[in-house]
């Protein structure tokens, strides 16, 4: 069966620090991937998604970056977070025409 | 603004009633729905989804319903469990296995 790993559950960073945070898919290949972020009681924003390797769409400007080196592999970046970055992030993957699942997100707190 | 949105920012019910989540999307293109289920903490978990070739669709204890006349999403869950006490998310396709994510109703059950 397929799983989605993300990490770390939860990071506490400065302002002005860089950002990584990463993903992994197991058991599918050719995934379609995606990061989103979540405000407080809110809804899923879509950051980036991804339908291929070194392929990434970017739906919001932001002070983000995302990249995805392997095929099951999505890692979002920042080279400077902003008190605004704050927020929950979440991966989720999808074959090209069913749902998407969801990692258990990482809770990032800045500084 | 999104186009998938629900009635009921909140809803409260008793331990073994029945729950009914509404949600209304405004793309009459889409073809594509599903329900997810976010417990503090977590990541949004996948409960059913549906197409537009189908007005109705069910998985244990939970019926999705959709009325494509007037653009018109349910979820009804059977017998309400202190479990079942979640935010729960609608979401229509929107491209490349993008979703559009509704604001989310938080089901508070009590016993």
């Amino acid at each position: 069966s397929q799983t989605i790993h993300q990490w770390p559950a939860t990071l506490v960073q400065p302002v002005g620090s860089p950002l990584s945070l990463e993903c992994t898919v197991e058991g599918t290949s050719n995934p379609n991937l995606y990061w989103y972020r979540q405000a407080a009681g809110r809804g899923l924003q879509l950051l980036f998604y991804s339908v291929g390797i070194g392929q990434i769409s970017s739906e919001v400007p932001q002070n983000l970056s995302a990249s995805r080196p392997q095929d099951r592999q999505f890692i979002l970046s920042s080279k400077k977070l902003l008190l605004s970055d704050s927020g929950f992030y979440l991966c989720a993957w999808s074959s090209s025409r069913g749902p998407q699942h969801f990692g258990d997100g990482t809770r990032l707190s800045i500084l | 603004g999104e186009s998938v949105g629900l009635h009921l920012p909140t809803l409260s019910v008793q331990e073994g009633d029945n729950s009914i989540i509404n949600c209304a999307y405004s793309n009459s293109a889409s073809d594509y729905f599903i329900w997810y289920k976010q417990e503090s903490g977590k990541g949004p978990q996948f409960i059913i989804d549906i197409r537009s070739n189908m007005d109705k669709r069910q998985g244990q204890r939970v019926t999705v319903l959709l009325n494509k006349t007037v653009k018109h999403l349910s979820l009804q869950i059977a017998a309400t469990q202190p479990g079942d006490s979640a935010v729960y998310f609608c979401a229509e396709n929107k491209d490349q296995g993008n979703l559009i994510f509704g604001k989310g109703t938080k089901l508070s059950v009590k016993p």
